[in-house]
């Protein structure tokens, strides 16, 4: 059975600071792995995708990078900024065409000013 | 990006009664939308896949007669959840995903709505 954990459960950050969020997954069997974005009262936004087959994907500020063979995906963020707190999830893809996504509890980042 | 809505965003009822979730998707037809639930710092856990014109999936330990889910039609997904109690107070939140993003693939993206912040007394 996949299990997605994300460490930290929480972090604070001042404004401008470099940062990197963890997620593990116990099965490397993945078809990809996603990261996400949750705003209170708001549904989740997709930030990156990376295939199975990828190591990193990058979107402006945002860079997510995948090891599979040790289980682990990382999302670096650079230059912080307020409007960047919220929770962020990692979920991984099931392989075998299932569509699931296993998610883990999330990080709730708080960027200060 | 493509949209999806639920209604309502919040809802409080009474233990024993009936509560019904909405799922649309805005701008495009999706075949298959899906339900999740969230418990307070816990994960969002798939409850069931919903699939047009067809019996939903639901995943194990969800009980399928207490959380009745229909797929009428392609922009519209409904989750029921009957005789709601206490323990099911959670956020529900549906996604869906747009056949327009990878034809004839496994269809990847998923969009979510908002969620539905459930409370039962």
């Amino acid at each position: 059975k996949q299990e997605v954990t994300q460490i930290p459960a929480a972090l604070s950050v001042p404004e401008g600071e470099n940062l990197v969020l963890n997620c593990s997954f116990t099965d490397s069997a993945i078809y990809n792995l996603q990261w996400f974005r949750q705003d209170p009262g708001k549904g989740l936004t997709s930030l990156l995708l990376i295939q199975s087959s990828q190591r990193e994907q990058t979107s402006g500020r945002l860079n997510a990078s995948l090891d599979k063979s040790s289980g682990r995906s990382t999302l670096y963020i650079a230059a912080s900024q307020p409007g960047d707190s919220a929770t962020y999830l990692c979920a991984a893809v099931i392989q075998g065409g299932s569509e699931k996504l296993v998610f883990g509890k999330g990080t709730k980042l708080t960027v200060n000013p | 990006g493509a949209v999806v809505s639920q209604h309502p965003s919040r809802v409080i009822c009474k233990s024993g009664t009936s509560v019904k979730i909405e799922c649309r998707s805005l701008d495009f037809q999706a075949t298959t939308m899906f339900w999740y639930r969230q418990f307070p710092k816990q994960s969002l856990m798939l409850m069931a896949t919903s699939n047009e014109g067809s019996k939903a999936t639901y995943e194990q330990g969800v009980e399928k007669d207490k959380f009745l889910i229909n797929h009428a039609s392609l922009t519209l997904s409904t989750l029921t959840v009957t005789s709601a109690h206490p323990e099911d107070s959670s956020f529900y939140i549906c996604s869906a995903r747009d056949p327009r993003d990878n034809p004839g693939g496994l269809q990847e993206t998923q969009y979510f709505g908002p969620g539905t912040r459930l409370l039962v007394l």
